[in-house]
This record gives C-alpha cells, structure tokens and sequence, in this order.
C-alpha cells in the first residue's frame, strides 16, 4: 500500500526553528507538496520538490531525499502566526496524490 | 472576488435530508475537485473533474452524487447521508489535473454534521 508518515502535533517557541518530517512509501514518485491550513480555513500550497536537495522562500524552506523516501519542512524565526497544520502530499506514478494525516504545529510564546 | 469560494460554511443535516454543497473558481482553472477531510486522517478525494468531465471516482458511496455544469462551478449533492459523513468537505482547483506541480487551490470548506 501507499503511506506517508508525518508527526501528528509538534510544539515549539516563537523566534525558534522547527523541522517536520514526512517520509513517504508510494508506487513511484513525481513531486512531493507541503501545503499550510489554518484551523478552519482552506489548504495554502507551500512548497513542491521534485528533484532532490534543498529550496529556499524566505523563512520557509522544504528538502527532498528520493532515494531514502524523505522530505523535510524547515520553518525559521517562528511567529505566532505560523500555528497551523502541516500538510505532506506525494504524486505516485499515476500522478495521483497521496496525502499525509498532516502535522499540528503548536507555536508557544 | 477572487480564488476558491465555497457555500455553506457549515451545514447540519439529517439522515433524511437532501443538500447540496456549492463551489465557485475565479481562477480560470481546467480542473476542480472534491475532497474529504475528517480530523486527524488524509485528505480523501473523492472526484475530480477536468474540463466539465468527470475523470474520477474514488469509490465514493452513491448518496454522494457531483455536478459540474462548467468549468467554474462545482456542486455536491447529498441525500440520506450517515452520520460517518460528517467531515469538512474541501472543493479545490488546478490549471489541469496535473502530471507536473500543478499546486491545487483550496476553498475554505463546508462543515457537514449529520445527526
């Protein structure tokens, strides 16, 4: 079967860094998706690797490792706003998307 | 107005009970999508529609049926629906239905309770 395993809640402090990790097992691969969701609004995309190493938006950066079937979200500065979960979602060679249960990030004054 | 706009933003039904869920794109998009989010689980899709013609079906019970009459208007009908439907119900759109990173954008969604 197809599986993407994520940290269901994680907490950390404003000004801090936070990585969350998504590892993934699908029948192929074209592209994995971070997207951010704010408690009671729509999904945001975040972010989309397909080749492997790292990619940079200001203080949001996410990297891909093909060959061990892992992805990583790197928040820094952290601010209060950045309380949302997390969302990891990888195409498989049908080009369908195969989703994560999402990771809640829990930022503490 | 602009992106994914959905309505209602909360519905409570009956199992007896027929509604419909609304969804508008003024993004100019090719596809649009229904998915299923219920808590702590991954998002479930559940249809997808590219240029008006429904292109999949997960599966999906027929008490839910879709309709799509262009390419910016999607609808979910719902009839005798279970209590285990209840769920926040997520339309989306994308350029196409993508083999590349097409990103999808999502409305904020329809809270469905069903007593």
């Amino acid at each position: 079967g197809q599986n993407i395993d994520q940290p269901t809640e994680m907490t950390a402090t404003e000004g801090a860094i936070v990585q969350i990790n998504c590892t993934y097992q699908t029948s192929g691969f074209n592209g994995l998706f971070w997207y951010q969701q704010h408690a009671g609004e729509a999904p945001t995309f975040l972010s989309y690797n397909v080749l492997d190493g790292l990619e940079e938006k200001g203080r949001f950066s996410s990297f891909l490792s093909r060959s061990k079937g892992y992805s990583y979200l790197l928040l820094k500065e952290l601010q209060m706003k950045d309380s949302a979960s997390y969302l990891c979602a990888v195409k498989d060679s049908n080009y369908q998307l195969i989703w994560g249960a999402g990771t809640k990030l829990i930022i503490k004054p | 107005e602009t992106g994914v706009t959905q309505t209602p933003r909360h519905l409570v039904m009956g199992m007896t009970n027929k509604k419909s869920l609304k969804c508008e794109q003024h993004l100019g998009h090719n596809a649009m999508y229904w998915y299923k989010q219920s808590a702590k689980k991954p998002l479930e899709l559940m249809f997808v529609y590219n240029f008006k013609e429904q292109t999949e079906n997960n599966s999906v019970p027929s008490r839910f049926s879709p309709e799509c009459p262009n390419s910016s208007h999607l609808f979910l009908h719902l009839h005798t629906l279970q209590p285990e439907d209840s769920a926040l119900y997520l339309c989306a759109s994308s350029q196409g239905e993508g083999t590349g990173g097409e990103k999808l954008f999502f409305g904020s969604g329809t809270q469905l309770s069903v007593l």
